[in-house]
């Protein structure tokens, strides 16, 4: 059964720097794993889908990376902006049926002027 | 870009009531999904279609129902609306594969039930 974890809960850093996101998951043989960013009382925005055969997926300033031998998905945020502020959360698909995903519980980004 | 659209941002219904909640998408995606999202729960599926007329059940669907009688529509149905089903309810949308696309969107109906 997938399980998906995000620590920690909660970051919350300075404007400027780079940091790294991190996402666990227990079964080794996900077809993708995807990243999104929520703002409150919104929904899910889609930032990167790295597909099981890619190591890493680019977008701007986002650079996700999955190693699925350790179970491992980061997600690397460049010279961070106050407007980065948002939840973030991983997903990897079930085992069972691939177009069904298991979310992990987030993390709460907070970028401090 | 992708538009996934939900029919209220907000929704106050009282228990018992019939509730229907709308999704529609711009993108003739064959996969569409309701997920519900609650502090300390994360976001859970309650149903899942992969074609006009076609349902799966999710981890959470009792006391819910769906309807998909169009390709660009998935509507969620509380039967019989309790107060427990108060929450922020999500509607997105995947291309063909769905294993491998991303999912997209709505912005998401709070729905109270009082």
């Amino acid at each position: 059964k997938q399980e998906v974890t995000q620590i920690p809960a909660a970051l919350s850093v300075p404007e400027g720097e780079n940091l790294v996101l991190n996402c666990s998951f227990t079964d080794s043989a996900i077809y993708n794993l995807q990243w999104f960013r929520q703002d409150p009382g919104k929904g899910l925005t889609s930032l990167l889908l790295i597909q099981s055969s890619q190591r890493e997926q680019t977008s701007g300033r986002l650079n996700a990376s999955l190693d699925k031998s350790s179970g491992r998905s980061t997600l690397y945020i460049a010279a961070s902006q106050p407007g980065d502020s948002a939840t973030y959360l991983c997903a990897a698909p079930r085992y069972s049926s691939a177009s069904k995903i298991i979310f992990g519980s987030g993390t709460r980004l907070s970028i401090r002027p | 870009d992708v538009k996934v659209t939900q029919s209220s941002r907000y929704l106050v219904k009282r228990t018992g009531e019939k509730v229907f909640l709308e999704c529609v998408q711009d993108m003739d995606h064959e996969n569409m999904f309701w997920y519900r999202q609650d502090p300390g729960l994360g976001l859970r599926l309650i149903y899942f279609s992969y074609d006009v007329k076609m349902k799966e059940k999710g981890d959470i669907p009792e006391g819910y129902s769906v309807s998909r009688e169009k390709k660009e529509r998935f509507s969620l149905i509380l039967e019989s609306a309790s107060t427990n089903q108060t929450s922020m309810y999500l509607c997105a949308t995947a291309g063909e594969g769905a294993g491998n696309q991303p999912q997209h969107f709505g912005d998401g109906t709070r729905l109270s039930i009082l």
